[in-house]
This record gives structure tokens, sequence and C-alpha cells, in this order.
């Protein structure tokens, strides 16, 4: 069974352009999440979509939003790119059958530089 | 708020021998879960050991576990006979979940980097 899936692998975007990330979870998950990661700040939850609804949210500014599709595929969108908003974005992609601790499947991440 | 804290931020172990990376978190929840990431350089993060705070038993997987100490807030993880492949990026993990709206909270440490030495 094929894993997760990002595109792209790596980015490179200058201040105030936007952005946007695509996930392909496992075959038959239905939850993917997205959490960014930067060497001081670890990593941080962005948001769960499942059944193309947002279901958990972290403490991100709006700038950053999602959508996922009926083929739970999912995209990130980072408007008015900041600085510091370069990292590596990692999704994740699990069941959801109903244990809401299923494990997580990480994708390899979009590395994401902003100039 | 819950933290997850991982004081060390780099380790180095000989081949072979035995590593215990330590994990400490805030919470006052009762009833949550803890886990243990690894990842290793340029690859995906993939899960290493998961415990359920409910359970009084460490969990155990192959060459890893872990020592469980809810009232100290403690999650050590130990890598026995360490290999060359645990060389990674460990990531301590906390998870809340909402069992009424199906919803959770992830926090994740800083994580500490192994590095495993021929």
């Amino acid at each position: 069974k094929a894993g997760v899936t990002q595109t792209p692998r790596y980015l490179i975007k200058t201040r105030g352009q936007q952005v946007t990330l695509s996930c392909s979870p496992i075959s038959g998950h239905r939850s993917v999440s997205w959490y960014q990661q930067t060497p001081g700040q670890g990593l941080q939850f962005l948001f769960e979509y499942f059944s193309e609804t947002q279901r958990n949210k972290g403490n991100f500014p709006g700038r950053f939003s999602g959508r996922q599709f009926s083929n739970s595929r999912s995209e990130m969108n980072v408007s008015t790119l900041e600085l510091g908003d370069s990292a590596l974005y990692l999704c994740a992609s699990s069941l959801r059958t109903g244990d809401i601790t299923d494990t997580q499947y990480f994708g390899p991440g979009t590395r994401l530089t902003v100039l | 708020a819950q933290t997850v804290t991982q004081s060390q931020p780099e380790m180095s172990v000989q081949e072979a021998e035995t590593v215990t990376l330590s994990c400490t978190y805030d919470t006052s929840e009762s009833n949550y879960y803890l886990f243990w990431y690894k990842q290793p350089p340029s690859r995906q993060m993939i899960l290493v050991i998961r415990q359920e705070a409910y359970k009084q038993q460490n969990a155990t997987e192959n060459r890893f576990s872990v020592n469980f100490q809810k009232a100290a807030k403690s999650f050590s993880l130990k890598i026995s006979d360490s290999q060359l492949g645990d060389t990674a990026m460990y990531f301590c993990a906390f998870m809340k979940p909402s069992w009424g709206s199906g919803t959770y909270k992830y926090i994740f440490g800083t994580g500490t980097r192994l590095k495993v030495l021929a």
C-alpha cells in the first residue's frame, strides 16, 4: 500500500505570496492532519480534516486554511506569506474509523522557504 | 494548557548500548495518550510506541520500551541494543481526546536528536 505523499517536496516563495500544499493520504484513510515543524517550535498542530470537514484546529492565524476533497486528498493554503512561515509542513493520515487514537502515518513533508 | 518538555536536545549512544530519552508533560487531565515518534534524517516520521494513560503496564515494542510514571507526569523512552538505524530525531507527543465531539489535541515536544555511534 502506498504511503502518504506530499507535493511539492520543496517550495520557495517570497513574502506576501500565497502557497498551496497537497497531501494524498494512504488509500482508505479518511483523516488528514497538518503540522508545521520548525527547529525552535518543534511540531505544531495546524488542523485536521475528516470527511471533508475540519474537525480540529490548532492555534494558527486565519492565513492558514485547508480543505479536503471527496477522495480524502487534502490541500493546505497559506496566504500573505511571512518569513516566519518557513518550515517543514507535514501531513499525516489515519483511518479515523471511530477510535480517534488511530495511528497517524506521516508524509515526507513539504519544505517551504519564504524569502 | 498542556505542555510537553524534552529536556535533552541531543544525545549519543554507542551501538549495542542502551539509551533513555526523557519526556515530561503537564496536564490536569486523567484520560490521555502518549506517543514516541521517530524521524530519521530525510525520512518520514513513524510511530515508535504509544501508551494509554489508563494502563499501568508500560508499553513495549521490541527494543523500545517506555517508563510511564503518571503521578510524576513522566514518559521516558528506553532503546535497548541501539542500532545505527536508530539515529533520528525522537519526538514525544501528548494527545487528549474529546470523546463526545470526536476531536483530539496533539502536542509535541521539541525533540531529542539521537545519534548512534559505531
